[in-house]
């Protein structure tokens, strides 16, 4: 069975940093393309960031430079690290496999980010 | 970037009815578009792909159309179970926009 479970989120502050992990069973990460996508409180669905099987990633302009996603195959986990948080960045974040790069077939619950003082 | 614009954002059906949304993209996509399913609460559930492809153990009342910049999402005959809200995603080029969503109620 296929599962992503999202982990890390919580209350930060303005400026800070947290580690968002998505553990996934069912299907390995490194042979897969794997992506981010947040939604804000009532808002719509934001791409965030994809890596792919062969490790190149991209980043929505939004984030670049800020956030930084990652996998570690040995535990076949996938991570988001977000530095230099911004209000703009409060949302649930979800991670999904990418079937031939761009369709979102597994996600994950979420995990609620939120980035007030 | 590629922008996509639903419509309607929001509509009021009963069961039984045929429901239909569009998707309009900024630019030609050929038919490089997804469509998800939003439950309150929940993840996304992808239903089209390629446009018009129903994705593995989704009922045939969902269909997908079109190509190029416009494009149109169907459900035949609303179930109660359809309450949800649909976004449509490019995936023409990086990066892969959603719509604002449609949300669908009775």
């Amino acid at each position: 069975e296929v599962q992503l479970v999202e982990s890390g989120g919580g209350l930060i502050q303005p400026g800070g940093s947290l580690r968002l992990s998505c553990a996934v069973s069912g299907f390995t990460v490194i042979h897969n393309y794997m992506t981010w996508v947040r939604q804000a409180p009532g808002k719509g669905l934001e791409w965030v960031s994809v890596i792919y099987s062969g490790g190149n990633t991209s980043y929505a302009d939004s984030v670049k430079g800020r956030f930084t996603i990652s996998r570690d195959n040995s535990k076949n986990t996938l991570y988001l690290q977000m530095n230099s948080l911004r209000a703009e960045d409060t949302a649930v974040y979800y991670c999904a496999r990418t079937r031939f790069g761009y369709t979102y077939d597994y996600w994950g619950q979420g995990t609620l980010v939120t980035v007030s003082s | 970037d590629i922008q996509m614009t639903q419509s309607p954002s929001s509509l009021s059906a009963s069961v039984g009815d045929r429901v239909t949304i569009t998707c309009q993209a900024s630019q030609d996509i050929n038919k490089y578009l997804n469509w998800y399913q939003q439950k309150p609460g929940k993840a996304p559930k992808v239903l089209i792909y390629d446009a018009y492809k129903l994705e593995t153990g989704v009922p045939s009342r969902f269909s997908g159309s079109g190509s190029g910049t416009d494009f149109t999402f169907t459900i035949s005959s609303l179930q109660a179970e359809d309450i949800a809200t649909y976004y449509c995603q490019h995936y023409d080029d990086l990066p892969y926009s959603f719509g604002q969503g449609t949300k669908v109620e009775i």
